[in-house]
């Protein structure tokens, strides 16, 4: 199992454009989520999803989207890059939420730097 | 929502010596609490996890406890060694919800 997969790891975009992250799993896994990671702020959910077809809001959602077609694919879209939007990205999935002691694999993560 | 305070924000310690990381939480139905370790550009991985019917859980150098009624749980490493330097989250979550709330990490150095 490669497990957690996402590309690109390293990216630097222009203000306004777009892009999406990509993630992907091998694990079967029914929720997936993706975090961002900002030097003291820890991990912050952007948005998650508990099936196929099913996505909703984190804590931080605005400006980007998400999608969940298939059960192994997770991807995050950036509409229109802004500098706030500098960060390292996480992609993270778990066999299935609402029993707690799920652990949650992460991916290796993104860097995302908007000039 | 749920809010996590995690302290301290860094540590240095001397090889061999404890390390003690501190979480307090707000929503008294979080009911799972793992803990994260992070290495320098790499991904965060679980250590360690407690849930809400168990007071304290070990494993090897590493140790975890709860106390609920305070709304605080704390990781415990024993003699300490370099590569326990890293960056360490504490997270909760409950049932009811769809999410973890992250710590905003401690950062861990171990002076050989």
């Amino acid at each position: 199992n490669a497990g957690v997969t996402q590309t690109p790891k390293f990216q630097v975009l222009k203000t306004g454009q777009s892009m999406t992250l990509q993630c992907a799993q091998d694990m079967n896994h029914e929720y997936m989520s993706w975090y961002r990671q900002d030097p003291g702020m820890g991990l912050r959910l952007i948005h998650y999803s508990v099936g196929a077809g099913i996505t909703d809001q984190g804590e931080v959602p605005n400006g980007y989207n998400v999608s969940r077609s298939t059960t192994e694919d997770f991807p995050l879209r950036l509409l229109s890059a802004a500098p706030s939007q500098t960060s390292v990205y996480f992609c993270a999935s778990s066999y299935s939420f609402g029993n707690s002691g799920n652990t949650i694999y992460f991916g290796e993560g993104s860097w995302l730097t908007v000039v | 929502g749920e809010n996590v305070e995690q302290h301290p924000s860094t540590l240095s310690v001397q090889e061999g010596d404890s390390a003690v990381i501190k979480c307090t939480y707000s929503d008294s139905a979080s009911n799972y609490f793992p803990w994260y370790k992070q290495e320098l550009g790499k991904r965060p991985q679980l250590i360690i996890d407690i849930r809400s019917n168990v007071g304290e859980k070990k494993d090897q150098r590493i140790a975890v406890t709860l106390n609920k009624t305070a709304k605080h749980f704390s990781l415990h490493i024993t003699e300490t060694q370099p590569e326990d330097s890293a960056v360490y989250f504490c997270a909760t979550y409950r049932n009811t919800g769809n999410q973890f709330y992250f710590g905003t990490g401690t950062s861990l150095t171990v002076i050989p």
